[in-house]
């Protein structure tokens, strides 16, 4: 099980607005920074949102993070079918003073 | 251009052994700490291990503490991971990755990952 949770799937339609939940507790979340990334079929992950919520160059400012106590989101507006990927949260953790991933979220445009 | 290229998998028998490498490029490779992440197939990320800088600090997942051993060589720009008395449930694409423009725990580079199939 991931110490981090994240639903294992989403989806919406090109244009809609999907919203990518990710819980955590105060030993990880609670207390540092988040990061997104994003991993498109047959590929490496890519970093998408850091610190929460930054965008790395090159990242369309359709994709927002955002972070609130012990949880986090990831927010894509406008879809697009090339937004059809797996979607994972990250930060690092305290107690087991290294990093750590949420499940990850399927992302599916209708 | 940054990059990270990942050699060494392949099949391997449970309880055998296995060493991944890691040629890094492009950066100043001795200034940055590296990781390890794995996915095992149709699975999420997992975060194995990570190195300092200067190779004296490391860190494990409790999973794979005592079995596999992370080093590197700044003279070489090579990270390397040994992997012992392997599992089936090691099977997995590995993956290097540093966290090099925005900090250290913010993996921005990944490699392409190398297939480790433990099987019988």
């Amino acid at each position: 099980q991931s110490v981090l949770t994240q639903p294992p799937s989403a989806s919406g339609t090109p244009g809609q607005r999907v919203t990518i939940s990710c819980s955590g507790s105060s030993s990880n979340i609670g207390s540092n920074t988040v990061n997104w990334y994003q991993q498109l079929p047959g590929t490496a992950p890519k970093l998408l949102i850091y610190s929460n919520n930054q965008r790395p160059s090159g990242v369309p400012d359709r994709f927002s993070g955002s972070k609130s106590g012990t949880s986090a989101s990831l927010a894509i507006g406008g879809l697009q079918s090339e937004d059809e990927a797996d979607y994972y949260c990250a930060t690092w953790d305290d107690r087991l003073n290294g990093p750590v991933f949420g499940g990850g979220t399927k992302l599916t445009v209708l | 251009e940054v990059q990270l290229v990942e050699s060494g998998g392949g099949l391997v028998q449970p309880g055998g052994s296995l060493r991944l490498s890691c040629s890094a490029s492009g950066f100043s490779f001795s200034n940055y700490a590296m990781h390890w992440v794995r996915q095992a197939p149709g699975k999420g990320l997992e975060h194995l291990s990570f190195v300092s800088s200067d190779g004296g600090t490391t860190y494990y997942a409790d999973f794979v503490k005592g079995r596999f051993t992370i080093s590197r060589d700044n003279s070489k720009n090579m990270l390397y991971l040994q992997m012992s008395s392997l599992r089936t449930e090691d099977t997995a694409v590995y993956y290097c990755v540093n966290g090099n423009n925005y900090g250290s725990r913010t993996f921005d580079i990944w490699g392409r990952g190398t297939m480790v199939l433990v099987s019988s």
